[in-house]
């Protein structure tokens, strides 16, 4: 089953412009991740949050999780055309063993300079 | 710079082949993992390894193997291409705990014809 589902599937704004990204999943997790990635290229890890915290910042980064409807946003403050992107979530489930993240479909991110 | 590292960027193949997608990371993590991405279905966990000579199936192991003689290096086997696996392959490596995330390599665009 599908554990983390990114919305909106597509975003595109204006530079300078606030971009939020939404990730909901299923089951209990130890933690949630923010994953980037440039078209054809692989996965850069941005952010962990740990079930535990609420927000969490990095940069132009925040990262707020909701543990109790199973949910997380991404914002990225001051968008830059650099930013544009496809961003994934990714979950640490507490019933899967060890350090194994599952994926969602990610949201296609476009910075119009 | 450490980095994770997939010996192909682009590889074509022909149906019935055996093919091997070689990984090599140079920070000592224990966890090593392979998936596949594919468009409207993400990134799908095909196996992964907590150890050398350690391998515990993914999500969908079906058609592959993978081997782990040394920690550094993680190797995917097709053992016969078929088309429905033409995809981008990431490689990844973690600490345990999922401390700092995964290091993804660039990836390895594969296609079986």
């Amino acid at each position: 089953s599908q554990q983390g589902e990114e919305d909106p599937q597509a975003l595109s704004i204006q530079e300078g412009e606030n971009a939020t990204m939404n990730c909901s999943y299923k089951t209990s997790i130890n933690n949630l991740q923010w994953y980037r990635q440039n078209s054809g290229r692989g996965l850069v890890h941005l952010i962990l949050i740990r079930s535990n915290e609420r927000e969490k910042h990095s940069g132009r980064l925040r990262v707020t999780l909701d543990t109790s409807k199973k949910s997380s946003s991404l914002l990225i403050t001051a968008s830059r055309a650099a930013d544009t992107a496809s961003y994934f979530c990714a979950t640490d489930q507490t019933e899967t063993s060890g350090s194994r993240l599952t994926f969602g479909e990610g949201t296609q991110l476009t910075v119009n300079p | 710079d450490v980095k994770v590292t997939q010996s192909s960027r682009y590889l074509v193949k022909r149906t019935g082949e055996k093919v091997f997608l070689e990984c090599v990371q140079d920070m000592d993590h224990e966890n090593m993992f392979w998936y596949r991405q594919d468009p409207g279905l993400g990134l799908r966990l095909i196996y992964f390894s907590y150890d050398v000579k350690m391998k515990e199936k993914g999500d969908i192991p079906e058609g592959y193997s993978v081997s782990r003689e040394k920690k550094e290096r993680f190797s995917l086997i097709l053992e016969s291409a078929s088309t429905n696996q033409t995809s981008m392959y990431l490689c990844a490596s973690s600490l345990p705990g999922q401390i700092y995330g995964y290091t993804f390599g660039s990836g390895t665009r594969l296609t079986v014809v």
